[in-house]
């Protein structure tokens, strides 16, 4: 079993870049894919990158994921900050069958 | 388009049942294996249980183990959870996942 941490928060002005990182506790962040969602108040999560890189149809090419196996951890980066990309964002791994997710980031664009 | 509809939530008293069900469509639900994940009022995600696509394989967390079941029923297209022993803990909103797709999820409150 393994765990992925992520920063409670993060904050940053509409226009600029943020990063969001993952880090696994144990075990390879290359070994299985990582997807990321957000969760907008009171909604579902939707998927903004799924296998690792990957931004489903409809996610604005300001997404994007990549995975760095010296810090054993995924990133989430959104550029050109809105307002409306304000949220909670997870991440997630497998862990065989199961699901593993990280505890999730509250950004705030302000 | 890809759509997953779960129902059967509501109040309940602890030590109480409840079967949620997720009604998909849009794919071979045949072909997928499914995911039940919860979330707390205020809190983060939590995995709660997956199945195989043919239901030969299941999973749960520790959380839940011996009190949920999951199944599932491929010529109806639909996921089931049935939740005995119910605790105040168990109170979440239950979302029903397929590969990226999320359901729009179920409140179940666990009260007396």
């Amino acid at each position: 079993n393994f765990m992925l941490t992520q920063p409670h928060s993060v904050s940053e002005s509409p226009g600029k870049t943020v990063t969001i990182s993952c880090t696994r506790s144990s075990g390879s962040i290359a070994s299985n894919y990582v997807q990321w969602y957000q969760q907008r108040p009171g909604s579902a999560p939707t998927t903004v990158i799924y296998e690792d890189n990957q931004r489903p149809s409809g996610v604005p090419d300001r997404f994007s994921g990549s995975i760095d196996s010296s810090s054993n951890s995924a990133s989430l980066t959104i550029s050109g900050l809105k307002t409306e990309d304000e949220a909670d964002y997870y991440c997630q791994s497998y862990d065989s069958s199961t699901l593993v997710f990280g505890g999730g980031t509250k950004l705030t664009v302000l | 388009e890809v759509q997953l509809v779960e129902s059967g939530g509501g109040l309940v008293q602890p030590g109480g049942s409840l079967r949620l069900s997720c009604s998909a469509s849009g794919f071979t639900f045949s072909s997928y294996a499914m995911h039940w994940v919860r979330q707390a009022p205020g809190k983060g995600l939590e995995y709660v249980s997956a199945i195989s696509s043919n239901g030969g394989s299941t999973y749960y967390a520790d959380s839940v183990k011996g009190r949920f079941t999951i199944s599932r029923d491929n010529s109806k297209n639909t996921l089931y959870l049935q939740m005995s022993s119910l605790r105040a803990e168990d109170t979440a909103v239950y979302y029903c996942v397929k590969a990226l797709t999320w359901g729009q999820g179920t409140l179940v409150t666990v009260s007396s």
